[in-house]
Order: C-alpha cells, then structure tokens, then sequence
C-alpha cells in the first residue's frame, strides 16, 4: 500500500513571493505521482505528473516538481505566485503500471493562501 | 468534451431517506472512481469499475452504501439509510485504459444529511 503525507496543512504567502509545498510518500513498489489543485466548490484538476524519466516536472500554470526517490519526496514549487493561486492542492500516488493506477491515495491537502 | 458530470451538485435529505448520486464519464474511459472528501479523513477511494465491472470496493465504508455500473456511460453511489456522518462531498472521476492518463474529476455532490 501507499500513503502520502503533506507536511504543511497550511501556507499563507505574499503575492509574487516563491512557495514550496511539501509532499512525502511510502511506497514498497514504483510509483506515480501527481499534484491536484482544488479551486473552491470545484472538483480536482491536474497540476501535473511524474510518471518516470526526468526527475522535474513542469506542469500547469508556472507550477513544477521535483522527484527525489531517495527523499521519496515530491515537491510542490512556483517561483512567483498569484492571487488566482489560492487553492488547495493535493498530492497523490498510485502504483506505477497494471491495472491499480488511476487508484489514487491523496495526501491530506495543503491550503495555499495567497495575500496582496 | 463536457468532463465528468456530477448530480446533483447539492443534495440535503434527513436521516434515513435513501440518497442516489450519479457520474456520467467522460466517454471512452473504461475505469471509473468514486471518492468522498470529509475534514476529518480526507480524500478517500471508495470503489473503481473497470469496464463496468466493480474492481476494489475495498473502501465501501459499510453495508449502506452501494455502488453500480449499469452501462459505460451511468454510475450511481446509493446511501440507504443515510446517516449525518455520510455528510462530505462525493467526486466522480474517469480515465482512459492508457496506463499514462491521469484520472478526471467531476464537481463532486455535496451531501448533507440532518
């Protein structure tokens, strides 16, 4: 099984200020990974993936990942964020291949609140 | 394409009436989810079809709750007796046989049951 642990429930940043969101996973097998964001009374949209090759991922806007399979760590980073950034955003993790992926566990969420 | 679709969006009943949410997918996706987001315990997977048919239904938190899919294009997630802590809010998603593709996410129906 896998679980996933994002590590700041919350983070408040200033408008155009770079942010890091945190996202740890446990996984006996390969895996996939990806970041979600949710907009307020919306569903779930992909920021982006990691399904394998290189280890950074850019994703949707200006947001990109890290993998570090040592740290077994995703990492969540925008050099520079909105207003409109203000979100919650999940981190998730499948089995890599067969029919389980898709089967996504989330990590708790992390509210990102952007001020002017 | 219209994406997954959700309904209602909003559903309010009392304790103990039967509640039925449907997911239309999106076309041509074989596997279907339904997860349900509380405060308390998060995103979690309640069952996955593939092909119609019920794959994991691992997560089915109790008897009350069940699950179909009666054709590639319907599901429904029925709650009877409904319960107030059955109160979150329910996601449908799909996605293509493509082991690449990403799972697509509905609106979700916010349940409340007083």
């Amino acid at each position: 099984a896998q679980s996933v642990t994002q590590l700041d429930s919350q983070v408040p940043v200033f408008e155009e200020a770079p942010v890091e969101l945190r996202c740890n996973y446990s996984s006996s097998v390969s895996v996939y990974l990806f970041w979600y964001v949710q907009y307020p009374n919306q569903g779930l949209q992909l920021l982006l993936k990691y399904l394998s090759g290189s280890t950074l991922v850019k994703g949707i806007n200006g947001f990109e990942a890290e993998f570090n399979k040592s740290q077994t760590s995703f990492h969540l980073r925008k050099p520079s964020v909105h207003i409109s950034d203000t979100a919650e955003y999940f981190c998730a993790v499948t089995r890599a291949g067969g029919t389980s992926y898709g089967k996504l566990t989330f990590g708790q969420g992390t509210i990102l609140t952007v001020h002017p | 394409d219209a994406g997954v679709i959700q309904s209602p969006r909003h559903e309010v009943t009392e304790m103990g009436q039967e509640v039925t949410l449907r997911c239309k997918p999106i076309s041509g996706h074989d596997y279907l989810f339904w997860y349900r987001q509380t405060m308390m315990r998060g995103l979690e997977l309640l069952i996955y079809f593939n092909n119609n048919v019920p794959i994991d239904d691992s997560g089915m938190p109790e008897d009350r709750f069940s699950a179909k899919m009666p054709n590639a294009s319907f599901s429904t997630l029925k709650i009877q007796p409904s319960e107030p802590r059955d109160s979150a809010v329910y996601f449908c998603a799909s996605r293509p046989r493509d082991t690449y593709t990403e799972a697509f996410f509905g609106q979700g129906t916010r349940l409340t049951v007083v």
